[in-house]
């Protein structure tokens, strides 16, 4: 496989499970991201992870937990989602999220849809 | 606040050429990106600028003013293939990149 693939591509839930969000770069990167992207709104940054750091944490609720076991390896656990949790996760990867010249390369996502 | 803004939706004819503008309002500015997002599929990298002028790459260029937190992508000879969101976005000064709510390109035959 190649670039950046993401599974599963669709999930629905309950508030009350538990389910997570997997995300495999192939593309030799030091650098993954998470994203919630909403009808007609802004991709919202949730988590960035540089050389298996975690530097970024944009005062995202606690049900949702990202774990990076290596710099290939992106996971979004979830669990008690909300309804308006409910939209597209976007997985990304790029070089180093500290450079200027940052191009990310994104995964075709998982539609998220709480009941 | 850092802030993104970019029209919703423009219309434009086959063959034609169309300019989609993104103004921008950022704590620190480290270079703008745009993207373009198909319906139902991943954003994909189109172009780069830093420093002030156009770029050009084929049927797109990219043009950047950093005095005026100003930007356009401008797409010539547009064909069916082009219809999609177009999403512009700054990396501020942590290099986090401050997307805007994009703009839904409709081509018309």
């Amino acid at each position: 496989e190649t670039g950046v693939t993401q599974t599963p591509r669709h999930l629905v839930m309950g508030m009350t499970n538990k389910k997570s969000l997997k995300c495999e770069q192939h593309l030799g990167h030091n650098a993954m991201y998470w994203y919630k992207q909403s009808a007609k709104k802004p991709l919202e940054l949730m988590f960035v992870y540089n050389f298996k750091e975690q530097t970024e944490n944009n005062s995202v609720p606690s049900r949702f937990s990202p774990e990076c076991p290596n710099s290939s390896h992106l996971f979004l656990h979830l669990h008690t989602l909300q309804p308006e949790d409910s939209a597209l996760y976007l997985c990304a990867s790029s070089r180093d999220a500290a450079k200027g010249y940052n191009e990310q390369f994104f995964g075709p996502g998982t539609r998220l849809t709480v009941l | 606040g850092q802030n993104i803004d970019q029209p919703t939706e423009m219309t434009a004819t086959e063959g034609a050429i169309v300019q989609i503008n993104c103004t921008y309002q950022t704590s620190g500015f480290n270079g703008l990106f745009w993207y373009q997002q198909h319906a139902g599929e991943a954003p994909t990298f189109l172009s780069y600028n830093v420093l002030d002028g156009l770029e050009e790459k084929g049927r797109f260029s990219s043009f950047l003013s950093r005095s005026k937190g100003y930007s356009y992508l401008l797409l010539k000879e547009l064909q069916m293939k082009d219809s999609a969101s177009y999403l512009c976005a700054v990396s501020d000064s942590n290099y986090q990149l401050i997307w805007g709510a994009g703009t839904k390109l409709i081509i018309k035959p």
